[in-house]
């Protein structure tokens, strides 16, 4: 298997413009998690869904992020309009079970200037 | 609301030698413990979770760690370190029917 595969790996944009990650999560798990990671703010849940439904979005921080999974095999996380405070490495990860293993792809690191 | 402390945000150490990197959560209704390792521009990746039978839990790489209710902790401790192991390792936690939460993260330095 492949993996969790993320992309672009790396985004350097610039602050006002939109930002698009996307998520392919292992074939067969029913659950998919977005993670942002800074140096200040540690790992935070975002938004997790499961069988393409979003359960919870409590942690996307503001209406300037949304999220969406169109089918079992593809998720993205758009962020319109970026500012400087939202760089940050951005991790999908999917599970087959909520207390099973998280298997996260590799992260994209978002730079807004 | 649940929360997990990593009580040390790094911890270096000799190679070969022994390592303890401490956890401590909230509470201790129906948990569920996990230790996830992150090597320099990776993803996480599981070591060990515990969620029921044995206090003591054996991961990959050597690894072990101890669930302990009273004290409730779960430290992760490894008897020998090798330079590969220099990552850093998150504690994380899911109670009753809440989501996972990770802690701060302790960067483990591990010298020649």
């Amino acid at each position: 298997d492949a993996g969790v595969i993320q992309s672009p790996r790396h985004e350097v944009t610039e602050m006002g413009q939109e930002v698009t990650l996307r998520c392919k999560p292992i074939s067969g798990h029913d659950y998919l998690f977005w993670y942002r990671q800074t140096m200040m703010r540690g790992l935070e849940l975002l938004i997790y869904f499961n069988n393409n439904v979003p359960i919870d979005d409590s942690g996307m921080p503001e209406d300037r992020f949304s999220a969406k999974m169109p089918n079992a095999s593809f998720s993205t996380l758009k962020i319109q309009p970026s500012e400087p405070r939202d760089s940050a490495v951005y991790f999908c990860a999917s599970s087959w079970d909520v207390l099973g293993e998280l298997f996260f792809g590799e992260g994209s690191r978002l730079t807004v200037l | 609301a649940q929360s997990v402390t990593q009580l040390d945000s790094q911890v270096p150490v000799f190679e070969e030698a022994p390592v303890e990197l401490r956890c401590n959560y909230s509470s201790s209704v129906s948990v569920y413990l996990f230790w996830y390792v992150q090597y320099p521009n990776q993803g996480l990746q599981l070591l060990l979770k515990y969620l029921s039978g044995s206090t003591l839990v054996k991961g990959i790489n050597g690894f072990e760690a101890e669930f302990n209710k009273s004290q409730t902790s779960f430290h992760l401790r490894k008897p020998s370190v090798h330079i590969s192991d220099t990552a850093e390792y998150f504690c994380a936690v899911i109670q009753g029917a809440q989501k996972l939460v990770f802690g701060q993260g302790t960067r483990l330095t591990i010298n020649p």
